[in-house]
């Protein structure tokens, strides 16, 4: 199991540039989420996903949006980039039901983006 | 108000002392409580959940007093391995949002 991947691992991009990041997990969750890590300020949830076709809006999620068209990839864009926006993105996905995992979220390895 | 408040340290110790690291949460709705450990720009990870009765893992205690909206996380014969910074996550909402501290940065000197 590869459990919660993530892509790109770094991407410079300059103001109002457009990008899409991508999660990808194998471990058949339903949850998904998407946190941006700023120094200082531990982790803050842009949006997140309960299933398929689902989104939601998390603490921080002027400036982004997102999309959960299979329930194995959890897509975040940024469509028009700014230099606030550089962050280092992590993506992480938990069980619905019960379990060993329930309440444990599983991260990916993040994105560093920087936005000149 | 942060949410989730943590000391941010850094806390500096020998190897083998026994460390202790604070933290208190402001939404009383808050479900369960964990810390989670994150090593330099790696990815967060569970080091153990937080319970009223209090767990054990090893080295590691955790404490939450629901009164006191308190959480703490003792470390005892602490290692190099043990450095790293520990946040301190509150989970909360019907899709189990979680809520993380800043983070408390330990480092473990020889």
């Amino acid at each position: 199991n590869a459990g919660v991947t993530q892509t790109p691992k770094f991407r410079v991009l300059k103001t109002g540039q457009s990008m899409t990041l991508l999660c990808a997990q194998d471990m058949n969750h339903e949850y998904m989420y998407w946190y941006r890590q700023d120094p200082g300020m531990g982790l803050r949830l842009i949006h997140y996903s309960v299933g398929e076709g689902t989104t939601a809006k998390g603490e921080v999620p002027d400036g982004y949006n997102v999309s959960r068209l299979k329930k194995q990839n959890f897509l975040l864009g940024l469509e028009s980039a700014a230099p606030s926006q550089t962050s280092v993105y992590f993506c992480a996905s938990t069980t619905r039901t019960g379990g060993v995992s329930y309440n444990e979220q599983f991260f990916g390895p993040g994105t560093r983006l920087t936005v000149l | 108000r942060k949410e989730v408040e943590q000391d941010p340290g850094p806390f500096n110790v020998p190897e083998g002392a026994t460390v202790a690291f604070n933290c208190t949460y402001s939404n009383s709705a808050s479900q369960s409580f964990f810390w989670y450990r994150q090593d330099c720009r790696k990815e967060p990870k569970l080091l153990m959940s937080v319970y009223s009765s209090g767990n054990e893992d090893g080295r590691f205690t955790a404490q939450l007093n629901r009164a006191s909206q308190y959480i703490s996380l003792l470390i005892r014969d602490s290692k190099l391995s043990d450095s790293a910074t520990y946040l301190c996550v509150a989970l909360s909402g019907s899709a189990r949002q979680l809520t993380f501290g800043s983070g408390t940065q330990l480092t473990v000197l020889p």
